[in-house]
């Protein structure tokens, strides 16, 4: 039962421009929403968080959206960079300091 | 700060042999992470310690798997017998109990390949 979904395997953006990663979840007991980034041969590292008492935050070039009637979380990266080619993994959680659900990860690549 | 230190970075067994990881998580932190990540996929929690009692193990294969934390600080994770789709990165991750996000530090991982 895979309860965080990201659809998308790949992402290819030309650098300046927008990359929106998507994320989806079923469980509707999850109240807080995190991504990581992960670059080859290394951890994952923690990129943005969201508690689903917002529906938005931000954090210099990264902005992550939620929609909780749509089960839906997004993030927005403006504009990109091409350091900003990794991993990116949507993760979830019921409450905080409890376990992390992770989605299967999109790999962005931006192109110079 | 340093960080959450793993070893080895890399491991290859044969079947039905047995691995053990070590992980040092960052000084201070109390809960200390066993994810495991098979490509292609999002990492997947494996057990979980709060000091050095676990919090949970539900998603680990208590036959073939086990893993100890000892004093609260360091910890290991043991698979024995390895099987063929155990082949994986082992992600050790850390954090402060606290409010909040609940932010993992994750170290470079373990990778194991069962041959």
């Amino acid at each position: 039962d895979q309860q965080v979904k990201q659809n998308s395997p790949s992402l290819s953006v030309q650098e300046g421009r927008i990359s929106i990663l998507n994320c989806d979840y079923t469980n509707s007991m999850f109240d807080y929403f995190l991504w990581y980034k992960k670059y080859p041969a290394e951890g994952p590292t923690f990129l943005i968080s969201i508690s689903s008492i917002k529906d938005k935050n931000e954090d210099g070039r990264f902005t992550v959206f939620l929609n909780k009637s749509a089960k839906h979380l997004s993030l927005h990266i403006v504009p990109s960079q091409p350091g900003d080619s990794a991993v990116y993994f949507c993760a979830a959680s019921r409450t905080s300091g409890s376990r992390l659900t992770f989605g299967e990860g999109t790999q962005l690549t931006v192109n110079p | 700060e340093a960080g959450v230190a793993q070893s080895p970075r890399y491991k290859i067994i044969e079947k039905r042999q047995s691995v053990a990881f070590w992980c040092n998580p960052i000084s201070g932190h109390a809960t200390l992470y066993w994810y495991q990540q098979i490509l292609g996929q999002g990492p997947k929690l494996l057990i979980q310690f709060q000091n050095n009692g676990v919090v949970d193990d539900s998603q680990l294969p208590k036959d073939r798997f086990s893993a100890e934390r000892l004093k609260g600080v360091d910890s290991t994770l043991k698979i024995q017998p390895a099987k063929l789709e155990d082949s994986a990165v082992y992600l050790c991750a850390s954090s402060t109990r606290g409010l909040g996000a609940n932010v993992l530090t994750f170290g470079a991982g373990s990778r194991l390949t069962v041959l």
